[in-house]
């Protein structure tokens, strides 16, 4: 699985756009992105996934480059819930398990 | 949505004594689940991958005798820590991979923190 580059830590305040970018510089065309977060202390919670279309659900958008060398994940009003470690994953899609990086710590602050 | 729930959820032990973890997917079959390790201020090391009905496979390094991983059903996987000792205090996690889905979404249970005295 392509190896993934994400900044240690972020802040965002509340109410505003958090934007966690994610570089992938290594990816192939069959891998996918995935994000996931970890609130302290939890299991990670699944966010968004997608191959080279832009994806939006009820939790976030994922922005993709063209060249798919890197992304973005959006959080558009990012609450104090939203506090968390941030994971950017790239795996081909039959690839059976997941793997973890360090992530980004985002806190969302007042 | 799909719910993995661990059992327990905190765990204290002795040193020397063993602990079983139960990693159970409440709403879905999983014909895979996996076991990560999680120590403070550290992400998520992979540390087996368990099939429905056959051995888990370890990572290196990680040694299967002393975490033994029993996915006997399409519901339940267990970890077993046996012979614990303090280094293996950690917060243990298992995530589970429906029969019919993506392979990526994978959904996590709340994970298990074992403290070994």
């Amino acid at each position: 699985d392509a190896k993934t580059t994400q900044p240690p830590s972020m802040d965002c305040a509340e109410g505003r756009a958090a934007n966690l970018p994610c570089n992938h510089s290594t990816i192939s065309g069959n891998e996918y992105v995935y994000w996931y977060r970890q609130i302290h202390s939890q299991g990670p919670q699944y966010i968004i996934h997608g191959l080279k279309n832009n994806e939006t659900n009820e939790m976030a958008s994922l922005i993709i480059t063209e060249d798919r060398k890197s992304s973005t994940l959006i959080l558009p009003h990012a609450t104090l819930r939203d506090t968390a470690v941030y994971y950017c994953i790239v795996r081909a899609y039959n690839n059976n398990d997941m793997r973890f990086g360090a992530g980004t710590r985002l806190t969302v602050k007042p | 949505g799909a719910v993995v729930s661990q059992h327990p959820s905190r765990v204290i032990c002795k040193s020397g004594t063993s602990v079983k973890i139960e990693c159970r997917s409440l709403d879905f079959q999983a014909t895979t689940m996996f076991w990560y390790r999680q120590f403070p201020k550290q992400s998520l090391m992979l540390m087996a991958t368990s099939n429905e009905g056959s051995k888990a496979t370890y990572e290196q390094g990680v040694e299967k005798d002393k975490f033994l991983i029993n996915h006997a059903s399409l519901t339940l996987s267990t970890l077993t820590v046996t012979s614990a000792h303090p280094e293996d205090s950690s917060f243990y996690i298992c995530s589970a991979r429906r029969a019919s889905g993506s392979p990526g979404e994978l959904f996590f249970g709340e994970g298990s923190r074992l403290t070994v005295l």
